[in-house]
């Protein structure tokens, strides 16, 4: 049984390029959610999808970030212009409920490294 | 909003014996407290977790314990082995609901 798969596994670019992250969730998972984990910062939500609606974005650091959900099978995190502090282990995770307390099933992170 | 403190960031255990690792949060209307593992290069991976209804959780080894009053919860880990070792995340619901997550505690496990 797959998990969430995500992919690249390692991305690095340099300052000013654009790069995209990619998640398919869990199938039949209706529910998904983009985090961001650094040292200083810990793990963070960026955004939650219900039903391939964004609901909450509040964590979205600035416009240079932006998530797509085309359909209930893929997802994507953009970020134009990437800068050195994008670095970090970005995790897409996924849910069949339509809440925060149903249980998150994590992928296993694309490390992003910006020069 | 919420804040989640974590302690202790590192912990050190012979195998066999037990682990504890205590979080404390502020706000009094968080109702969900899951704990998750991460090993090295994965996600987190969900290993318990307990409502505000509940007072203590157990699963084979591992154990959580919840005291709304005093605003804690912990997690315990009896008869500990190698494969603990990773990092240990608690998490809270904030008022809006979203999950936020405490500093992470390393555990090593030495046989």
């Amino acid at each position: 049984d797959a998990g969430v798969i995500q992919s690249p596994r390692h991305e690095v670019t340099e300052m000013g390029q654009e790069v995209t992250l990619r998640c398919k969730p869990i199938s039949g998972h209706n529910s998904l959610f983009w985090y961001r984990q650094t040292m200083m910062r810990g793990l963070e939500l960026l955004i939650y999808f219900n039903n391939n609606v964004p609901i909450d974005d509040s964590g979205m650091p600035e416009d240079r970030f932006s998530a797509k959900m085309p359909n209930a099978s893929f997802s994507t995190l953009k970020i134009q212009p990437s800068e050195p502090r994008d670095s970090a282990v970005y995790f897409c995770a996924s849910s069949s409920g339509q809440s925060y307390t149903d249980t998150q099933y994590f992928g296993p992170g694309t490390r992003l490294t910006v020069l | 909003g919420e804040n989640v403190e974590q302690h202790p960031s590192t912990l050190s255990v012979q195998e066999g014996d037990s682990a504890v690792i205590k979080c404390t949060y502020s706000d009094s209307a968080s109702n969900y407290f899951p704990w998750y593992k991460q090993e090295l290069g994965k996600g987190p991976q969900l290993i318990i977790d307990i409502r505000s209804n509940v007072g203590e959780k157990k699963d084979q080894r591992i154990a959580v314990t919840l005291n709304k009053t005093a605003k804690h919860f912990s997690l315990h880990i009896t008869e500990t082995q190698p494969e603990d070792s990773a990092v240990y995340f608690c998490a809270v619901t904030d008022s809006w609901g979203k999950l936020q997550f405490g500093a992470g505690t390393q555990v090593v496990v030495t046989p």
